[in-house]
């Protein structure tokens, strides 16, 4: 079984300061690694993923992460924050190469961008 | 391409009650999962769908169901409603060609239980 731990439930920070939020997962398999935001009142849309390749990960609105096999890990980074990222941000995996979809989620880092 | 669509978007319930909601998968997509997402916590996995048969089932017990129909829309149906039934309820759709687990998440129903 695969699981999931996000070491942040919560992290303030000021507009323009950079953020990281850690995600550390555990798995007997290889996996795939997934970074999703929700929104207040919506549903989940996916921020970035890892499926093979290059370990460092970018997305369109400046975000990156990078896949670390040795430490089981996928922490997410933003060098300069937006009052718009604020956001619950989860991380999720899933069994690589498995013919079902089931991911598993950690349990959020809700980040809270103040002016 | 269409998103994936969910309703209702709020339901209020009493206990021992059912309850069917519905998702309309993203334009292409074949498979169907569920999620249930309890207040402050990451989504839990239910159940998935593909070609209108379960293929894979979280913890959760049987009163927790469901349907694919043919155009690859799926129903959540809840049986004998408890109050920590209470939470969002996610779906999402993928394509199962290649397999890489890229799922597309609807808004959400959110289901309240007095």
């Amino acid at each position: 079984a695969q699981s999931v731990t996000q070491l942040d439930s919560q992290v303030p920070v000021f507009e323009e300061a950079p953020v990281e939020l850690r995600c550390n997962y555990s798995s007997s398999v290889s996996v795939y690694l997934f970074w999703y935001v929700q929104y207040p009142n919506q549903g989940l849309q996916l921020l970035l993923k890892y499926l093979s390749g290059s370990t460092l990960v970018k997305s369109i609105n400046g975000f990156e992460a990078e896949f670390n096999k040795s430490q089981t890990s996928f922490h997410l980074r933003k060098p300069s924050v937006h009052i718009s990222d604020t956001a619950e941000y989860f991380c999720a995996v899933k069994k690589a190469k498995a013919a079902g979809n089931k991911l598993t989620f950690g349990g959020g880092t809700r980040v809270l961008v103040k002016p | 391409e269409t998103g994936v669509t969910q309703s209702p978007t709020h339901l209020i319930k009493t206990r021992g009650q059912q309850v069917t909601l519905r998702c309309s998968s993203q334009s292409g997509h074949n498979t169907v999962s569920w999620y249930q997402q309890a207040l402050g916590q990451g989504p839990q996995f239910i159940f998935q769908y593909y070609r209108e048969e379960e293929n894979g089932r979280g913890n959760f017990p049987p009163r927790f169901s469901g349907l694919q129909f043919p155009n690859y829309s799926s129903e959540l149906n809840v049986n004998a409603l408890e109050l920590d039934d209470s939470a969002l309820y996610l779906c999402a759709s993928s394509s199962l060609q290649g397999a890489n687990g890229t799922q597309y998440f609807g808004p959400g129903t959110r289901l309240l239980v007095l």
